[in-house]
Order: C-alpha cells, then sequence, then structure tokens
C-alpha cells in the first residue's frame, strides 16, 4: 500500500532527446506528488511536484503529467542536456512522510 | 540563505557501537525529516520532528531514534550498529513538513559500519 513503483531503473538519452520516468502508486491517500533530481555526492533536490487536483504542471522543460484513475504520474524532460544527468527519484506524500520511487539513473550523452 | 547541514559527512564505526549524527535545518524551518538511502533499499523514511515532537515514523528498529531541540536542531542515533546499518543518512527540513512546503535535503552523512 505504501509503495511507490518507479521505472526504468536507467535511461540512456541523446542530448535534444525526451527523458520519460514513469511512476506508480497504490495509496488513494497520497496527495503530494515530488520529483527529487539527485547528483552524485549531494541531497536530492525537489524538481517540480503535483498535486492530484490537476493532470499536469511544467515547469521550464520539466513537466509533470498524472492520471489519477490509473494512479501513474510521469516525468517529462524535454530537450534532455548531459547536464540533466542525475538520478531522479518519485515520491508521493500523505502524511508529511515521503515514500520515495527507487530511482531512474539518467544519462544524456552529446 | 545556509542551506541544510549535516555533520559529520563522513563516519565510520564499528559493529556494535552507537553514532550520533546532527541536522541544522534551514533558519526558519520547523519540520526535520530522516531518511536512509541505501543502493538495495533506496530513500527509506526514518522519522519526521516537528517543533520538538515525533510526528511520524518509519518502519526502522527501536535502535534508531531521534530528537529535536528547541532551535529546531535535529540529532540521530543509533545504537549496537550492524553492518547493514552502513549507508548514506540525509536530513531535509521544510517550513511545516515535506506534505505542504518544500523539503530541502542536507548532503547526507556517509556511515560506514565495519
Amino acid at each position: 500500500q505504501q509503495q511507490v513503483k518507479q521505472s526504468p531503473q536507467s535511461l540512456i538519452v541523446q542530448k535534444g532527446g525526451i527523458s520519460i520516468i514513469n511512476c506508480a502508486y497504490e495509496n488513494t491517500a497520497f496527495d503530494y506528488f515530488p520529483w527529487y533530481q539527485q547528483f552524485p555526492g549531494k541531497g536530492p533536490a525537489l524538481l517540480i511536484a503535483i498535486r492530484p487536483d490537476v493532470s499536469e504542471k511544467k515547469e521550464g522543460r520539466f513537466t509533470i503529467s498524472f492520471n489519477k484513475s490509473a494512479k501513474q504520474f510521469s516525468l517529462h524532460i524535454m530537450d534532455s542536456q548531459p547536464g540533466d544527468s542525475a538520478t531522479y527519484f518519485c515520491a508521493a506524500s500523505d502524511t508529511d512522510k515521503l515514500i520515495f520511487g527507487t530511482g531512474t539513473r539518467l544519462q544524456v550523452f552529446p | 540563505k545556509a542551506g541544510v547541514t549535516q555533520t559529520p559527512r563522513y563516519l565510520i564505526k564499528t559493529r556494535g557501537q552507537q553514532v550520533t549524527l546532527s541536522c541544522s535545518p534551514i533558519s526558519g524551518h520547523r519540520s526535520v525529516s530522516w531518511y536512509q538511502q541505501t543502493p538495495g533499499q533506496g530513500l527509506q523514511f526514518l522519522f519526521e520532528y516537528f517543533s520538538e515532537t515525533q510526528r511520524n515514523k518509519g518502519n526502522f528498529p527501536g535502535r534508531f531514534s531521534g530528537r529535536q531541540f528547541s532551535n529546531s536542531r535535529s540529532e540521530m542515533n543509533v545504537s549496537t550498529l550492524e553492518l547493514g546499518d552502513s549507508a548514506l543518512y540525509l536530513c531535509a527540513s521544510s517550513l511545516e513538513g515535506a506534505e505542504n512546503t518544500e523539503a530541502f535535503f542536507g548532503q547526507g552523512t556517509r556511515l560506514t559500519v565495519v
């Protein structure tokens, strides 16, 4: 019930391409869905977040798509850049604790 | 404004010892959460403190404990260390809690148990 499933585990994208990472959840009480970006040796940093009352949120090259009925949400990175190479975590929360997905290691090649 | 500060950055301890990790949140933040990050289990929630009270607790044994002081600084303690406790321990602070306000993470404390 508390799990957040994330896929793929790793992703290789060419510069300028679109990176797509998917997450699914079971607990319908979750009402906050953030995405975090983590570089080696650093703590996770919030990238973008969404609440279930909207189906899409865009900030620059980053977009979250949210499907409440399917209990799925995804991160799209448009025009992927080598500087986007990092590990991405989706998460969900309902009680001030974040339940994280297992992470996706994104590598963007020039 | 200063970010979340965790000390020490690295620790090596022996099995059976205990360890205390420290977290100084962003000024004005009252919520502090702790997470354990390992390659096998990913990021797992340990506990959350708000205004010196533990508000949430994850599924970790009682060897893992924490506290928060009146200035919002927090410590976590792990007693009787096991090899499996080797991990990156991350602290996150937020104004009111991770669900309602953005959580900012520190760089973590890398604990190695030998």
